[in-house]
C-alpha cells in the first residue's frame, strides 16, 4: 500500500466550476500536510499547509483535512484556466521525513 | 527575496563521474532536503537535514551521499552515478508552516 494515494487523473472541469482534490495517508505519526501545485518543467510551489482537523481557506483554496479518516482535501472555487496544473500532496511523517502523492493533474477548459 | 538556488541546472554525465549539486538557501531555515522526481512516481525524499551536521535518510537515499557544514549549503553528491540515477532533482528549504524548493537539476547518466 502506497503511503500517499491520489487520483492521478486527469481531472477536468469547466471554468468557474470547483475542483475537488483528494489525498488519503497511511501514517497515523503525520503531524502536518500540505498542498503543492506544480506547473509543467518547474518547481512545486506550495499552496496550502494545514495541520489541526477541519477546513482552512486561502482565497480560492480550502483544504480540508480529517485525521480519523487519514484523509485530505483541497478545494478550488472559481477554477480558472490558469489553475490547470499538476497538484501534489505531501505529509511529514513522525520522522520529520517528507512523502508526497504523485500528484493529480488538473485541467480547467475556458 | 525568499529563494533556494541550485546549481547546476542541466547536466548530463557518464556512468562511474563523481559529481555534486549544489544548493543553498537564504531564509536560515534548519530544515533542508533533497527529492528526485521521475514520472508516475512523484516526488521522492533522498535525504533531509533537520540542522547543520545533522542529516537523515529519506525515501531513496541509496547510491548519494549529503553533507551540512553550514546552515545555508546542502549538497547532494553522486559518488559512482548510474543510469538509474537520471532524474530531475529538487532541493528544498523548510520553515514549519513553508516549503520553498528550488528551480531543480535535470541529471542524465549515459
Amino acid at each position: 500500500q502506497k503511503e500517499v494515494e491520489q487520483n492521478s487523473g486527469p481531472l477536468s472541469v469547466p471554468e468557474g466550476a470547483i475542483a475537488s482534490l483528494n489525498c488519503t495517508y497511511s501514517d497515523r505519526g503525520s503531524q502536518s500536510f500540505f498542498w503543492y501545485r506544480q506547473y509543467s518543467g518547474k518547481s512545486p510551489e506550495l499552496i496550502m499547509f494545514i495541520y489541526s482537523n477541519g477546513d482552512k481557506e486561502d482565497g480560492r483554496f480550502t483544504a480540508q483535512l480529517n485525521k480519523a479518516s487519514q484523509y485530505v482535501s483541497l478545494l478550488i472555487r472559481d477554477s480558472q484556466p490558469s489553475d490547470s496544473a499538476t497538484y501534489l500532496c505531501a505529509f511529514r511523517g513522525g520522522n520529520n521525513d517528507m512523502r508526497f502523492g504523485a500528484g493529480t493533474r488538473l485541467t480547467v477548459k475556458p | 527575496e525568499a529563494q533556494v538556488t541550485q546549481n547546476p541546472r542541466y547536466l548530463i554525465t557518464v556512468t562511474g563521474k563523481k559529481l555534486t549539486v549544489t544548493c543553498s538557501q537564504n531564509m536560515n531555515h534548519e530544515y533542508m532536503s533533497w527529492y528526485r522526481q521521475d514520472p508516475g512516481l512523484g516526488l521522492r525524499q533522498i535525504y533531509y537535514s533537520m540542522n547543520v551536521e545533522v542529516t537523515d535518510k529519506g525515501d531513496v537515499p541509496e547510491g548519494y551521499k549529503v553533507s551540512r557544514k553550514e546552515k545555508r549549503n546542502f549538497p547532494l553528491i553522486l559518488e559512482s552515478p548510474s543510469p538509474n540515477q537520471t532524474s530531475l532533482y529538487f532541493c528544498a528549504s523548510s520553515g514549519w508552516r513553508e516549503q520553498f524548493f528550488g528551480p531543480g537539476t535535470r541529471l542524465t547518466v549515459l
